[in-house]
């Protein structure tokens, strides 16, 4: 069965750094996400991507963040300047048709992030 | 805006027994998809059973099912035979369009 691959599955960076979490969809999906989940607490939205655009993004998501699919596989996740806060798991998941609901998401494995 | 509850941070079953774990939403839409994911330790969040709120029938996916109350806005999650493997935490989802928006979490321990 098709999978969503995430790269790498644990980084360590310094606080201020930047960092580039990558991931690869189910190669026929549409519609792309990044999630994030502090240790413990529940799954949040950060962003969703169609058509090579940012198509909603949540609070969290400000400035220091930024989303690309730079070759039609990877979509990848880069945050600018980390803060010790940024310390997550971070979701890459994607979804096929019409994307209004019906398509379940399918998740990767995950990226652990954790800012020093 | 949506929201999504889960009353039970934490459950316990007895192998082979049965147990409901529940989830609350809010909406104003009336058509909507509500999903189950489970994520073991290894922290991978993996699709369990999904809803279709214009279906009046309730999902079944082998050992677990579902008890979907529209009115109610009441969504819950029945697993029965509970096996070890079952232990992790379970959140429940709404999905109107795009995002999916989860609840806060149910661990759920399996004793042998």
């Amino acid at each position: 069965e098709p999978e969503v691959t995430q790269t790498p599955s644990h980084q360590v960076t310094q606080m201020g750094q930047e960092v580039i979490l990558r991931c690869v969809p189910i190669s026929n999906h549409l519609y792309f996400y990044w999630y994030r989940q502090i240790l413990g607490q529940k799954v949040e939205f950060l962003v969703s991507f169609y058509n090579n655009e940012i198509s909603e993004k949540s609070e969290i998501f400000d400035d220091q963040f930024s989303v690309e699919r730079p070759d039609g596989s990877n979509f990848t996740l880069k945050i600018r300047s980390t803060k010790l806060e940024d310390s997550a798991m971070y979701f890459c998941a994607s979804s096929d048709g019409s994307g209004g609901g019906e398509a379940p998401l399918h998740f990767g494995n995950g990226t652990r992030l954790t800012v020093t | 805006a949506q929201t999504v509850t889960q009353s039970q941070p934490e459950m316990s079953v007895q192998e082979a027994e049965t147990v409901t774990l529940s989830c609350t939403y809010d909406t104003s839409e009336s058509d909507y998809y509500l999903f189950w994911y489970k994520q073991p330790p290894s922290r991978q969040m993996i699709l369990v059973i999904r809803q279709e709120a214009y279906k009046q029938q309730n999902a079944t996916e082998n050992r677990f099912s579902v008890n979907f109350q529209k009115a109610a806005k009441s969504f819950s999650l029945k697993i029965s035979d509970s096996q070890l493997g079952d232990a992790a935490m379970y959140f429940c989802a709404y999905r109107k369009w795009g995002k999916l928006i989860f609840g806060q979490g149910t661990e759920l321990s399996v004793k042998p």
